[in-house]
C-alpha cells in the first residue's frame, strides 16, 4: 500500500507571493491533516479535512487555506507569503472515524518550503 | 502554545543501552500518542496509549500513562543506532476540539 504521498519536496518563494502543496492520503483514508513544523515552534496543527469538509483549524491566519478533493487529495494554500512561512509542512491521513487522538496519523516526508 | 513538553531534549547513549524519554502535558487527555522522526523525515507513529491505560508494550518500546501526573514515559530497550532520531508525544487536549497537539520532542542519539 503506498504511503502519504506530498508534492513537492521542496519550494523557494519570495515573500508576497503565494504557494500550493499538495498531499495524496493513503488510499482508504479520509482525514487528512497539515502539520506545520519550525525550529523555534515545533509541530503546530493547521487544519484537518474530512469527507471534502473542514473539520477542525489550528490557530493560524486566514492566508492559510486548504480543501479536500472527493477522492481525499488535499491541497494547502499560503497567499502573501512571509519569511515567517519558512517551515516543513506535513500531510498525514487516517481512516478518519472517530477524532485524530485515537487513530494513528500516517505522515508523508513533507514540502519544505523556503522563503527568500 | 503546544500542549506537551518533552525531557530531556537531547540523550545520547551507547548502543545496547535503554533510552528512556519523558512527555508532560498540561491538560486532560483521551489518548496519548508516540512518534519517531528521522532527519528530513515525516513522523512515524510508534504507539497509542488511552488515558485508562497505564502501561503499553510494543516490541521493544515500554510507554507508560500517569494521567494524574499529566506525564508520559517512552522506554526503548537495548537501542540501536537505527534508533537515532526525535521522538514526540502528542495528545488531544482533552478540550473536544479534534486537534492533535504535539510535544518538543526529545533527540535521540545511539552512539554504535
Amino acid at each position: 500500500k503506498a504511503g502519504v504521498t506530498q508534492t513537492p519536496r521542496y519550494l523557494i518563494k519570495t515573500r508576497g507571493q503565494q504557494v500550493t502543496l499538495s498531499c495524496s492520503p493513503i488510499s482508504g483514508h479520509r482525514s487528512v491533516s497539515w502539520y506545520q513544523q519550525t525550529p523555534g515552534q515545533g509541530l503546530q496543527f493547521l487544519f484537518e479535512y474530512f469527507s471534502e469538509t473542514q473539520r477542525n483549524k489550528g490557530n493560524f491566519p486566514g492566508r492559510f487555506s486548504g480543501r479536500q478533493f472527493s477522492n481525499s487529495r488535499s491541497e494547502m494554500n499560503v497567499s502573501t507569503l512571509e519569511l515567517g512561512d519558512s517551515a516543513l509542512y506535513l500531510c498525514a491521513s487516517s481512516l478518519g472515524a472517530g477524532t485524530l487522538s485515537n487513530q494513528p496519523q500516517h505522515f508523508g516526508d513533507g514540502t519544505r518550503l523556503s522563503i527568500l | 502554545s503546544q500542549q506537551g513538553e518533552e525531557d530531556p531534549q537531547a540523550l545520547s547513549i551507547q548502543e545496547g543501552e535503554n533510552a528512556t524519554m519523558n512527555c508532560s502535558y498540561k491538560t486532560s487527555i483521551n489518548n496519548l500518542q508516540w512518534y519517531r522522526q528521522n532527519s528530513g523525515r515525516g513522523l512515524v507513529h510508534l504507539i497509542l496509549i488511552r488515558s485508562n491505560e497505564r502501561e503499553k508494550h510494543s516490541g521493544r518500546l515500554r510507554v507508560t500513562l500517569d494521567t494524574s501526573k499529566k506525564s508520559s514515559s517512552l522506554l526503548i530497550t537495548a537501542s540501536r543506532a537505527a534508533d537515532t532520531a526525535s521522538y514526540f508525544c502528542a495528545t488531544d487536549a482533552g478540550t473536544g476540539a479534534n486537534n492533535l497537539f504535539f510535544g518538543t520532542g526529545t533527540r535521540l542519539t545511539v552512539i554504535p
